[in-house]
């Protein structure tokens, strides 16, 4: 158990619809780290938050956003959701944010399916 | 712009048997290197990471990685594979520029260990 937790495991969706997938890190971590993994794209970085701020964006579409809550939690949020957005969304983090040596410690993910 | 390339989609190799799995990067500069494991319906697991010093780091579960910066390699090892090892693992890239910790994933490589 690596200590991040991702709320829900599963979720399965229309298109068109919005969703919100909730990530908490590890006590103490201060970067949380957002992932897409998918058959043709691989794993894909998203967006880092550190300490509630934005740090760096990658792959990252526009009908997605993100944030970082005070209590250090993040939430990403998938709008207008596509066929092509069915994959399976990690959350990792991080002690600190400004270091690329640090290890990041991934969830258990959570497996979106749009229908 | 920065790569991680893993050359074999599936290794197969006999329990006892010694197991590499192989990585290739293009990165400016000093890499920082790492490498994730992942099993079935689970989230990635830190294996290893090399940041700078002796080229040979040793990890999690008896792996071991062989840093060579000549051939832009870092290839993971383990003296004597077992069943459990069979699973789908990852080599990432950390770019040093920006202050963020993003990682670049290699596609994957799914080891499958045979009794």
């Amino acid at each position: 158990d690596s200590g991040v937790t991702q709320t829900p495991k599963h979720l399965i969706t229309a298109t068109g619809q919005r969703v919100t997938l909730r990530c908490s890190p590890r006590s103490g971590d201060l970067s949380v780290y957002w992932y897409q993994q998918s058959l043709d794209q691989g794993l894909q970085f998203l967006i880092q938050y550190y300490n509630g701020e934005e740090r760096a964006k990658g792959n990252i579409l526009e009908r997605f956003s993100a944030q970082q809550f005070p209590d250090l939690h993040s939430e990403l949020n998938l709008s207008s959701l596509e066929l092509g957005d069915s994959a399976l969304y990690f959350c990792a983090s991080s002690v600190g944010g400004t270091r690329s040596y640090n290890e990041q410690f991934f969830g258990p993910g959570t497996r979106l399916t749009v229908l | 712009a920065q790569s991680v390339a893993q050359p074999e989609d599936q290794v197969n190799v006999a329990e006892g048997n010694p197991l590499t799995v192989k990585c290739t990067y293009s990165v400016s500069g000093n890499p920082y290197l790492f490498w994730y494991v992942q099993y079935p319906n689970r989230g990635l697991q830190f294996l290893l990471k090399y940041i700078t010093g002796d080229n040979l780091v040793k990890g999690s579960y008896g792996f071991e990685a062989e840093f060579n910066k000549s051939q832009t390699s870092f290839h993971l090892k383990k003296p004597s594979a077992l069943v459990s090892d069979s699973a789908l693992y990852f080599c990432a890239v950390s770019p040093l520029s920006g202050g963020y910790n993003k990682l670049i994933f290699g596609a994957g490589t799914r080891l499958a260990v045979h009794p």
